[in-house]
């Protein structure tokens, strides 16, 4: 069982519509951050939390550490919107990131 | 204020040859992540460097390749006699430290033919 575990794999969206992302992880962590890569593309760091939620722009993340999920809310999607969204987690070290295998997401105009 | 810069952003070697994978890290960054991805599967954590020293070398295979993070100059990976698997993109993240936000590089995609 992977230590970060994400959900959907695969997402597919009318422009406007609601997303959320899910990730679950199993080990004590210091940080979960969500990053988004577009194909053949570098990696963008949108958030990095520790506790409670957080807004920028549409996007919103939140974090519960007693269950140790986040989820990832993009809200009036757009194609733009369309790339990997992946979960990752700093271990208790605060140090490397373990990484989940991404969502793959398309917005269709 | 420049990213995280990796070069080349892409690199084609022949099997058998070396790749050298250059990474400057942002300004004031002085903690250097190498992570790797290989076709169709997540990031991999392979080595954490700080300046002049490997913090966590975990993730790197035990052969053929190295890391190295100079008191001037980029952090280098190194990937000697390189095979078929060693194809993939390579990411390079930096941050002021632990507990800290880390930035990444655009990778650098090497292709073994």
């Amino acid at each position: 069982k992977n230590e970060v575990e994400q959900s959907p794999q695969n997402l597919t969206a009318q422009e406007g519509e609601f997303i959320t992302i899910n990730c679950s992880y199993s080990v004590g962590i210091s940080a979960l951050h969500w990053l988004q890569q577009h194909p053949g593309g570098g990696i963008v760091s949108l958030f990095m939390l520790s506790s409670g939620k957080k807004k920028h722009g549409r996007l919103i993340a939140t974090i519960n550490i007693q269950e140790k999920h986040s989820s990832l809310h993009i809200t009036a999607s757009h194609p733009r919107d369309s790339a990997v969204y992946i979960c990752a987690v700093s271990g208790s070290s605060g140090d490397k990131l373990t990484f989940g295998t991404g969502t793959r997401l398309a917005v269709r105009p | 204020n420049a990213g995280v810069m990796q070069n080349p952003r892409h690199l084609v070697r022949r099997r058998g040859q070396e790749a050298r994978l250059r990474c400057s890290p942002m300004k004031g960054h002085s903690h250097v992540y190498w992570y790797r991805q290989l076709p169709e599967e997540g990031l991999k954590f392979m080595v954490y460097l700080q300046k002049e020293n490997i913090i966590d070398e975990s993730g790197m295979p035990k052969e053929r390749f190295s890391a190295e993070f100079p008191k001037e100059g980029p952090s280098i990976l190194r990937i000697q006699q390189v095979v078929r698997g060693d194809s993939a993109a390579y990411f390079c993240a930096s941050s002021l430290g632990m507990n800290t936000e880390a930035f990444f590089g655009q990778g650098t995609r090497l292709t073994v033919v």
